[in-house]
């Protein structure tokens, strides 16, 4: 069945250093693959999205691209701040023949960025 | 932005006993609300996706008798936990999409359920 595996944290970087959380996907079809952010005590955010390969969702200085021939979506950010401290979620979308569909998670990847 | 409101966001019930939680769509109507599990250091798993004045269907493995989904409009759906018993404290988490994802899916803060 479809499924997403992202690298299991939590990861704790230092303010300004280069962030980089795998994830890869096994689907059927086409999915679209999302990035969700939770903050402590909030719900999950969208961060960014691709709906098709070779796109690349960005937002905030974070980017992922959608790589079909290696079923990834690695999210990356060149500088993150102290503020990016959350758990970020890697998602695929199936299809379910029409507009609606719903989400399978990864795991979640907690990061802590230190002064 | 779409804003998704989830009620209680954290509740204590004895076992045996029934709770509901609430997920309201604050701004757009939500002609689809799906209900998420999430256990301490998993991914969350779908239970149940609902869409308004329809039945909800379930994931397979998740007991429709004991979690009662109720859609009744396109602003609320209501999650049920029957029976409560211990093995069902969790983190549930709710979201909503539109017709026509114009925001794409929002998610609820979510509900700690603790059964004791």
């Amino acid at each position: 069945g479809d499924s997403v595996t992202q690298m299991e944290g939590p990861v704790t970087l230092s303010e300004e250093a280069f962030l980089t959380i795998n994830c890869t996907y096994t689907a059927t079809g086409y999915p679209s693959l999302f990035w969700y952010v939770q903050y402590p005590g909030e719900g999950l955010q969208l961060l960014l999205k691709a709906t098709k390969a070779d796109d690349k969702g960005s937002n905030k200085g974070f980017e992922a691209t959608y790589r079909k021939e290696t079923t990834s979506f690695h999210l990356e950010k060149g500088s993150v701040q102290v503020s990016d401290s959350a758990v970020y979620f890697c998602a695929l979308m199936r299809s379910r023949g029409g507009s609606q569909g719903n989400l399978i998670f990864g795991k979640g990847t907690k990061l802590s960025v230190k002064p | 932005g779409a804003v998704v409101s989830q009620h209680p966001s954290w509740v204590i019930c004895k076992s045996g006993t029934s709770v509901k939680i609430e997920c309201r769509s604050l701004d757009f109507q939500a002609t689809t609300m799906f209900w998420y599990r999430q256990f301490p250091k998993q991914s969350l798993m779908l239970m149940a996706t609902s869409n308004e004045g329809s039945k909800a269907t379930y994931e397979q493995g998740v007991e429709k008798d004991k979690f009662l989904i109720n859609h009744a409009s396109l602003t609320l759906s209501t999650l049920t936990v029957t029976s409560a018993h211990p093995e069902d404290s969790s983190f549930y988490i709710c979201s909503a999409g539109e017709t026509g994802l114009k925001y794409g899916y929002t998610f609820g803060s979510g509900t700690r359920l603790t059964v004791v």
